[in-house]
Parts: C-alpha cells; structure tokens; sequence
C-alpha cells in the first residue's frame, strides 16, 4: 500500500519559518518526482514546489520563490519543504504529491497556520 | 505565466452528462490532467494524458484536448460524482505545474 504522510505543520508567526516533511512507503521514492500542493482555506489546489526524482532540479511558484525551498532525502524516502518569512497567505493545508502518470499519489496533507 | 480557466461550477442531473472544460492559450498542444476531490479528501486523479484513465477509473470518465480547450466529460453522471474537479498542465516554458481554478460538479 502507497503512503505519503505529512508533518510539521503548526501555528506559526508572520515572519517565522516551518519544515514540512512527507514520508513516503510502498513506492519506489527514487523513481518519482516529488510535489508540495497547497489548498488554503475554502480555496483550489496551488503548486507550491517540485523536484525531479533524482533531486538535480526544483522548480517553484512565483509566490514562494525565494522563501520556500524544497528538498529530498532518498535513502530516507522523505521530501521536505523549508518554509521562511511566512505570511498570512502562506496559510493553507499543504500536501505532497508523487507523480509518475499513470502512477500518481497524495498525501492527506498538514495544515499550516501563519498567525499572530 | 501560462493561466487555466475553468467554470466555478456545473450542475447535471443524474444519468445526464457532465462536461467540465478547461481554456487555456494552445492549451492543445499540452498534456492535461484532470483530478477529482471530494470534501476532507486527497486529489484524486480521474484522467490524464488528456484522455487516459488510471486503472479503477470508471469509463465514465473521459477527456479529450483541442485547441484552447480541454474538456472532462463524465457520462451518466451519478451522486456520487459531485465534487470539485480541477485540470493541470505542466509548462515547459517556466518549469512550473499549472492547476486550473477548479469546477464544483452538483448534481441536482
């Protein structure tokens, strides 16, 4: 059985940071490249990040470029997102995503607050 | 950077057809992706490739990708389809994933 599970969500500050991490099973981990999703509340679904399965690429969106940056541990199966200077809009249940069509799996996702 | 318009929302009686479309510019000469979510729930994905089905997809589902607009057709449609569908493309020209602002599928 695929699992993909998120941690590290919280209640942060504006201004603070937080690393998500997504551990995944039941797939071959170096095969896929590795997504964050974002959904922020009552909202649709917004690409954060994405690294290539051998983690020599990223790419991300314009609204967190330069604040987010994402990483993957092979050996451990784990993708990670480091999240800084966190904002308001910034809130939003993040979710990890492997993506190899047809294959493709989601986690269920870690909710990040950024609030005073 | 490259935008995905899809409806806010459509409604469909049950047994009738469903037809969620997705504009985006040449949007034809990409690979759409189509996915499924339902309320508390994980994406799922419904069809991709513009008109392939992930194995455990019912035939209901459909694609197909012309021009400036793909489109998710479900055919006979059922209660249990409502849900919030969203189409993705990856661009090449920015490296990035695109998603579409969503459609909210009712059925009546």
């Amino acid at each position: 059985e695929v699992q993909l599970v998120e941690s590290g969500g919280g209640l942060v500050q504006p201004g603070g940071s937080l690393t998500l991490s997504c551990a995944a099973s039941g797939i071959t981990f170096n095969t896929y490249w590795m997504l964050w999703v974002r959904q922020g509340p009552g909202k649709g679904l917004e690409w954060v990040s994405l690294i290539k399965s051998d983690g020599s690429s990223t790419s991300y969106a314009d609204s967190v470029k330069g604040r987010f940056t994402i990483s993957r541990d092979n050996g451990k199966n784990t993708l990670y997102l480091q999240m800084k200077s966190l904002t308001a809009e910034d809130t939003a249940v993040y979710l990890c995503a492997a993506r190899g069509y047809p294959d493709d799996y989601w986690g269920q996702g870690t909710l990040v607050t950024v609030s005073s | 950077s490259y935008v995905l318009t899809q409806p806010p929302s459509v409604s469909v009686a049950p047994g009738q057809t469903a037809r969620i479309t997705c504009g985006g510019n040449n949007i034809g000469s990409k690979s759409v992706h189509w996915y499924q979510q339902k309320p508390g729930q994980a994406p799922v994905l419904v069809v991709y490739d513009d008109s392939d089905r992930p194995s455990g997809i019912p035939e209901r589902f459909s694609g197909s990708n012309s021009g400036n607009t793909a489109t998710l057709t479900i055919s006979r449609v059922e209660a249990g389809d409502e849900a919030d569908y969203f189409c993705q493309v990856w661009d090449s020209s920015s490296d990035h994933v695109i998603f579409g602002g969503g459609t909210k599928l009712t059925v009546l």
